[in-house]
């Protein structure tokens, strides 16, 4: 299965900043995905990073939150803009290789806002 | 009806026994069910995936599909504390231009007892 590195891994950022998170696959991959994961909760997802074109976001996110970049099959980013403390939570990246393989994910970002 | 239901729990199971993990799904059209294991902490780490009806096994752990009753599960055989984790149902619905992303249940907490 594909390799996922996930920066950074945590971080505490002021309000009212941006934070972006990496997410580099050590393969070329067709799908790439972005989810949120807010604490004892499960993932929900924010969008589909789309390579070439503007990624597709899930009800409830939107791009000037949340932009993404996928300029490649192999990486991706996501900005989270204008940071408040609701968006404290674990950032995480996952890629699909095709209908016969899982889904991997990265090693998750721990985001805190103060 | 939220689209993917697991039990929360906690469920506890002595060390050695079975553990019995249950999912169920709403849409019909559900194709592909992946179980996954996310440790405290941790990001998920994928057990197992599942497409046709029956079961699947893969070492302690067995995933069974009923589409009629769309109701997916996952057996531990031989129960260890190390499996003590957060497992994670997830599914995916493939149709025509969907990017077949995974949708997640809230998760069952399984506590195996020493």
């Amino acid at each position: 299965s594909a390799v996922i590195s996930q920066k950074p891994s945590r971080d505490i950022c002021q309000r009212g900043t941006s934070l972006t998170i990496q997410c580099q696959v050590d393969s070329q991959v067709t799908m790439m995905f972005w989810y949120r994961q807010q604490p004892g909760q499960s993932l929900t997802l924010i969008a589909t990073a789309n390579q070439g074109s503007e990624a597709t976001y899930e009800s409830g996110f939107v791009i000037d939150k949340f932009p993404i970049s996928r300029p490649n099959l192999t990486f991706s980013t996501l900005t989270v803009s204008n940071m408040s403390p609701e968006d404290s939570s674990i950032y995480l990246c996952s890629v699909g290789q095709g209908v016969n393989y899982g889904y991997t994910f990265g090693s998750g970002t721990r985001l805190t806002v103060v | 009806q939220k689209e993917v239901e697991q039990n929360s729990g906690p469920l506890s199971v002595p060390e050695g026994a079975i553990a019995s993990l249950n999912c169920t799904y709403s849409d019909r059209g559900s194709q592909s069910f992946f179980w996954y294991r996310q440790y405290s902490g941790k990001s998920p780490e994928l057990i197992m995936f599942i497409y046709s009806n029956g079961d699947k096994e893969d070492g302690r752990f067995t995933a069974q599909l009923n589409k009629a009753s769309q109701y997916v599960s996952l057996l531990i055989r031989d129960s260890q504390p190390s499996d003590s984790a957060t497992y994670l149902c997830a599914v995916r619905l493939e149709a025509s231009g969907s990017a077949r992303q995974l949708t997640f249940g809230s998760g069952t907490q399984l506590t195996v007892l020493p």
